[in-house]
């Protein structure tokens, strides 16, 4: 069982650059969602989506882009990468009501 | 965005000891609470989900409460064990469209 797998695990971006995070579950989960977690704030909700084609903004949106075109992929886009993004960022799915399954996280560094 | 809460942030306790931690949400338009084990360098993994005021969810020497009047969850772990230490994390949907906000969590460590 794959569940919730994130690429990459590792990335370092300059400044200025752009790159897509990739997120894919294999459990037919309707929700999915992108968090970041930095220190001493927990996991902050980035954007997430509660069906195919349908997506919606979370708690730190800015800079993030998302799209949901198949119920397995929800790729995150920094279209202009700020060390402010520095982060771990995780990937979560789930059923209605149900448990969230978390990816391995992706640690990005933006120098 | 709703506020999810957790006290206290961090906790020390020795091997054998109970101990429990809260987490606060809001009362009105509740959906449910879930908490969450985080261990370093790992994934968040479920522990419970409660929805209804009363609940009593338990697993293993870890229990939890909920009171959805109030706003508010207990989380509690008998014995402590060194491999308890994690961080503990509470969630609440925002609505019922299962966007999880979670608090910042409470980070357990537990010496031998």
């Amino acid at each position: 069982n794959a569940g919730v797998t994130q690429t990459p695990k590792f990335q370092v971006l300059k400044t200025g650059q752009s790159m897509t995070l990739q997120c894919a579950q294999d459990m037919n989960h309707e929700y999915m969602s992108w968090y970041r977690q930095d220190p001493g704030m927990g996991l902050r909700l980035i954007h997430y989506s509660v069906g195919a084609g349908i997506t919606d903004q979370g708690e730190v949106p800015n800079g993030y882009n998302v799209s949901r075109s198949t119920t397995e992929d929800f790729p995150l886009r920094l279209l202009s990468a700020a060390p402010s993004q520095t982060s771990v960022y995780f990937c979560a799915s789930s059923y209605r009501g149900g448990f969230a399954f978390f990816g391995q996280g992706t640690r990005l560094t933006v120098v | 965005i709703l506020n999810v809460e957790q006290s206290p942030q961090s906790l020390h306790v020795q091997e054998g000891d109970s101990t429990n931690f809260t987490c606060s949400f809001p009362s009105s338009n509740f959906y449910a609470l879930h908490w969450y084990r985080w261990e370093t360098a790992k994934s968040p993994e479920a522990l419970f989900v409660m929805t209804l005021n009363g609940d009593e969810k338990k697993k293993g020497r870890i229990s939890a409460t909920l009171n959805t009047k109030e706003g508010y969850s207990y989380l509690y772990i008998k014995g402590s064990q060194p491999e308890d230490s994690a961080t503990y994390l509470c969630a609440s949907p925002g609505g019922s469209q299962g966007n999880l906000i979670f608090g910042k969590g409470t980070k357990l460590s537990v010496k031998p």
